[in-house]
Formats: structure tokens, sequence, C-alpha cells
């Protein structure tokens, strides 16, 4: 049972374009949610959050939008740069008895076309 | 600054074998956490550790074994591996805490085949 999902497993955009990666997610429960970056041979690294009581967070190129009604969460990238093209996993946090833990999408592929 | 540190990088195993996979964390950090990446699955979260002392299971903990040796190193442990353990596997730490949270950062990963 996939808690969180990432139904597109590439996009392809052209540079200077806008890219946006959607998620979803089916647990009301998590309270916090996150995208990480990932190049090949390397390990992810955190790039945006949000927590479940805002519905936006931007930084740089990159926002993050979150619908808790729709339990769906994107991110933009505008402008899209070949920089960008990497793997990008949705997250989830979930807070259990011991402590918090991170619930993965399968990932997107992003190709950024110069 | 080394951040997480995984070693092995590679590791190549017979089926049966045993073998343990080390990480070390040099922020500080209270929880720590084992994640098996395969394709189209995403990152899949084996064992993790919110604080030193206790360990708590994934969503995929069957077949490993997991020790938090002290705050900075936590081990991951196949017992007797079978191929459908072949994976990437990711260590990664965060400031975590209950009732808190921060993001995780993660290790470069060790590639481990089974044959």
């Amino acid at each position: 049972d996939q808690q969180v999902k990432q139904n597109s497993p590439s996009l392809s955009v052209q540079e200077g374009r806008i890219s946006i990666l959607n998620c979803d997610y089916t647990n009301s429960m998590f309270d916090y949610f996150l995208w990480y970056k990932k190049y090949p041979a390397e390990g992810p690294t955190f790039l945006i959050s949000i927590s479940s009581i805002k519905d936006k967070n931007e930084d740089g190129r990159f926002t993050v939008f979150l619908n808790k009604s729709a339990k769906h969460l994107s991110l933009h990238i505008v402008p899209s740069q070949p920089g960008d093209s990497a793997v990008y996993f949705c997250a989830a946090s979930l807070e259990g008895e011991y402590g918090n833990k991170l619930v993965f999408g399968a990932g997107t592929i992003l190709r950024v076309k110069s | 600054n080394a951040g997480v540190t995984q070693t092995p990088k590679f590791q190549v195993l017979k089926t049966g074998q045993s073998m343990t996979l080390q990480c070390a964390q040099d922020m500080n950090h209270n929880s720590m956490y084992w994640y098996r990446q395969d394709p189209g699955m995403g990152l899949r979260l084996i064992y993790y550790s919110a604080s030193e002392g206790t360990t708590d299971k994934g969503e995929v903990p069957n077949g490993y074994n997991v020790s938090r040796l002290n705050k900075r190193e936590f081990s991951l442990r196949l017992e007797s591996a079978a191929p459908s353990q072949t994976s990437v596997y990711f260590c990664a730490s965060s400031e975590g805490g209950v009732g808190g949270y921060t993001e995780a950062f993660f290790g470069q990963g060790t590639r481990l085949t089974v044959v």
C-alpha cells in the first residue's frame, strides 16, 4: 500500500519553461511534506518542504503547493534549467511513537532539454 | 564536514552470506534511517532509530537487523543474503525528535548485488 504516489514516471520540459511535478498521498496524518532531488550515483538531497498548516512555500525558482483537501502537492520549477535534470522524490513525514518517519514516492525523472 | 558516510560503496555477496553495512554521521543528529531504493519503488524505509538506544521497523524490515551503536553510528545487517535484497541502500540522519521535524540528510549509498 503506497501512501505517497508519484504517478508520472518521467517528465520532459524545454529549458526556460515551467516544470510541474505532482504527488498524491493517502494518509491524512502526514504533517510535513518534502521534495528531494537525486542525481545518478549520489544520495538524495533536500530541496524544499512545506508544513501541513501552509498551502505554499517558495524558495528561489522552486515553489511547493499543498492542497490538503485533495491530498495533493506539487513542485513548480520556474524557469527550468538543464542542471535540474534529475529524479525528484516526494516525501511525507509521519510522527510515530519513536519519532518521525519519512515515506517516499516512487520518483519522477525530470529531463530539461536545452 | 563529511555529513553521512556509508561503507562500503559497492558489494557483491553470494546467497546465504552475511554482511553489515556501516553508517556514521558527524552532525550530532538524533535520528538515523536505513532505506533501500529499487526501480519503480522509490525509497522504502527498512529501519529507523529516533534516538540513541531505540530502533523501530519501517516498511520492509524482513531479512534485516540494525544496531544503533552510539549517537553517530547506525549499522544494517543482512544475516543471510537473498537475491531479493539486491538494491541500493541509503543511510540518512536528521535532528529528529518526537514532535518536531527537520529534513533528513543522505549518504552516497551502497550498491549491493546478491548472486
